[in-house]
């Protein structure tokens, strides 16, 4: 078991970049969410996955962001001509079953310039 | 719909000092109860959790009892040592949902353990 991790740690960019981060979940877990986190806040509900299947976007912040994990496994989170209000950590969590524990990977830091 | 509310930080303590992070929810139906701990520069961690009420969960000293006719998850531990300084977030999870048991969380309170 070797946990969640996410890929960059950190990215910095310019107002109107598009950026993508990458989530690989816990092996078996079938079930993958993405989560927001501004600072002095907890983490905000943003899409999960169960599969490949995208089950939940509504709580997505805006279009510009949309997210993947198309075979099921690794998962991408895109978000298009950023905006300064788009800096903050953003999680990834897996699950095996939805009511188990979610597991959460360190977190990509945004910073957009 | 769902929320989580805790207490205010920072709660400042004296090491073996005697800890309280309040926590309140409201929600639907029966939901799952978690605290999560954040250490500085690590990821969120489960620290313990209670999936029924009057359950205890408990880890690593720290405890906290759903009980539902307050609709509370008070975190508790009686001795803290420096190494639990972190920030403490109390969630929930609804059984069932639309959105796959998405975690909802509280704002988070830091604890800060002075030697």
């Amino acid at each position: 078991d070797t946990g969640v991790s996410q890929d960059p740690r950190h990215k910095i960019t310019k107002r109107g970049q598009n950026v993508t981060f990458r989530c690989d979940p816990i092996s078996e877990h079938n079930r993958l969410y993405w989560y927001r986190q501004t600072l002095g806040q907890g983490p905000e509900f943003l899409t999960y996955f169960q599969n490949e299947a995208q089950l939940e976007k509504s709580r997505l912040l805006s279009d510009r962001f949309s997210a993947e994990r198309p075979k099921g496994s690794f998962s991408t989170l895109e978000i298009q001509r950023t905006e300064q209000g788009d800096s903050a950590m953003y999680l990834c969590a897996s699950s095996l079953r939805g009511p188990d524990t979610q597991y959460f990977g360190p977190g990509t830091r945004l910073t957009v310039l | 719909g769902n929320s989580v509310t805790q207490m205010e930080g920072p709660v400042t303590l004296s090491e073996e000092a005697f800890l309280t992070i309040n926590c309140t929810y409201t929600a639907t139906g029966y939901p799952s109860l978690f605290w999560y701990v954040q250490y500085p520069g690590e990821g969120l961690q489960l620290l313990l959790k209670a999936t029924k009420a009057d359950d205890k969960g408990s880890n690593k000293g720290f405890e906290a009892t759903y009980r539902k006719e307050t609709t509370s998850f008070h975190l508790e531990k009686g001795s803290v040592q420096v190494s639990d300084s972190a920030v403490y977030f109390c969630a929930l999870t609804p059984l069932l949902n639309n959105a796959g048991n998405m975690l909802t969380f509280g704002g988070g309170t830091r604890l800060m353990v002075k030697p």
